[in-house]
């Protein structure tokens, strides 16, 4: 399977926007790029998800780059209840198993 | 409205002891996951159904059952927990199997004593 990689932490402040990185430098080209968020004793949530062309929905943006080595989830505008574990996720478009192998993640702090 | 419920939300249970834990979806979808999550670690997938097709990750213990009696329920059988199983139990539901996005219950927090 091909693996992420994305920073343990990072921190934002209120307001502003948040630029979360992860690299994938092994994806294949039928893999999409699903990013997941898990808030304090929750389940994860979907949050978006791409292939190739940047995606935009009323939570996030994911900018994916042109050889889709590494990609980016923006938020726009950071709040309190944005603080969580955020994880991005490889997933082949076919197969037998709708897998969703997640990582470590990246640990955001929203600070007031 | 909750979609994806899981009961109950917190549970205790003996070493040994069998266990079950539930979940039910309003979402109608067609395939249904159990992931654990142990403390400070990422969710990992145990197995999953599509319909009524039951699909096991190779490194599932045995110990770990489920069962499907409709669209709408699933359950995660533990037949003998131990304390290494002690973890945070989450349901997921998605309409197919490809590239969907899924829906995840609160989980269960399971306690093995």
């Amino acid at each position: 399977d091909a693996k992420t990689t994305q920073p343990n932490s990072m921190e934002s402040n209120e307001e502003e926007p948040v630029h979360l990185p992860c690299n994938h430098s092994t994806i294949s080209g039928t893999d999409y790029i699903h990013w997941y968020r898990q808030l304090p004793s929750q389940g994860p949530e979907y949050v978006i998800h791409g292939l190739t062309s940047n995606v935009n929905n009323r939570m996030a943006s994911l900018a994916i780059a042109e050889d889709r080595k590494s990609s980016t989830l923006i938020l726009h505008r950071a709040t309190l209840r944005d603080a969580a574990v955020y994880y991005c996720i490889l997933s082949p478009r076919s197969g037998s198993a709708r897998q969703l192998t997640f990582g470590s993640g990246t640990q955001l702090t929203v600070l007031p | 409205d909750a979609m994806v419920i899981q009961n109950p939300r917190y549970q205790v249970t003996q070493f040994g002891k069998p266990v079950t834990l539930s979940c039910s979806q309003t979402l109608n979808h067609n395939v249904m996951y159990w992931y654990q999550q142990k403390s400070s670690q990422a969710p990992k997938l145990l197995f999953h159904y599509y319909d009524k097709d039951f699909n096991n990750e190779a490194d599932t213990p045995d110990n770990f059952q489920s069962r499907r009696p409709n669209t709408s329920f699933c359950f995660l059988d533990i037949r003998s927990p131990g304390l290494g199983d002690a973890a945070m139990y989450l349901c997921a539901t998605s309409r197919v199997i490809g590239p969907s996005e899924q829906y995840f219950g609160p989980g269960t927090r399971l306690t093995v004593t």
